[in-house]
């Protein structure tokens, strides 16, 4: 059981690439979001899915996009990237009753120049 | 709508010490409250949860809270710091038990001097 995992660990961009982030949970998950973490503003959440097929905004969403094929995979997609998305991205996932606490998973580091 | 406040984006102790970390939260609705930490270079841990079971809640690692409605706050401490605690913690509510689409605080790293 490998939780919720995250690939590439590290990434540098530049301006206009685009790039998917990879997020995967083995937990049978149902709920599956996206955040990012930048220095003294916590951790912001940028989409979220309820489902597979199921997908919305949240608090940042303007530049991400997502989509959820299967239960347990929920990419996150950068389509040109820009210096403010420059972040620690975060992939977190949640089950529903006994087992509803969200985890998280380890991060991705993203520099766009 | 929901918020949280971290008050101290820095706190200082010393092994033994008592570690009190500050949290306030804003909410329209009935709030589920969370404490996560993050050690370096590593995703979000959960500390732990206030579900309205009970007001003080006790986590992992020795840390408890304690939940006040007419304070709105949900203050984490601990009664003595160990090295092994230095890192960001971080205050969380949500509509939800499980945490789904928080609202994180700002967080607080704590150092603890030997």
């Amino acid at each position: 059981n490998a939780g919720v995992t995250q690939t590439p660990k590290f990434q540098v961009l530049k301006t206009g690439q685009s790039m998917t982030l990879q997020c995967a949970q083995d937990m049978n998950h149902e709920y599956m979001s996206w955040y990012r973490q930048d220095p003294g503003m916590g951790l912001r959440l940028i989409h979220y899915s309820v489902g597979a097929g199921i997908t919305d905004q949240g608090e940042v969403p303007n530049g991400y996009n997502v989509s959820r094929s299967t239960t347990e995979d929920f990419p996150l997609r950068l389509l040109s990237a820009a210096p403010s998305q420059t972040s620690v991205y975060f992939c977190a996932s949640r089950g529903t009753g006994a087992t509803d606490t969200q985890y998280f998973g380890p991060g991705t580091r993203l520099t766009v120049l | 709508a929901q918020s949280v406040t971290q008050l101290g984006s820095h706190v200082s102790v010393s092994e033994g010490a008592l570690v009190l970390l500050r949290c306030n939260y804003s909410s329209s609705v009935p709030p589920y409250l969370f404490w996560y930490v993050q050690y370096p270079n590593q995703g979000l841990q959960l500390l732990l949860k206030y579900t309205s079971a009970a007001t003080l809640v006790k986590g992992i690692n020795g840390f408890e809270a304690e939940f006040k409605k007419s304070e709105t706050s949900f203050h984490l401490t601990k009664p003595s710091a160990h090295m092994s605690d230095a890192a960001e913690y971080f205050c969380a509510v949500s509509k939800n038990t499980g945490g789904f689409k928080t609202i994180f605080g700002a967080g607080t790293r704590l150092f603890v001097k030997a």
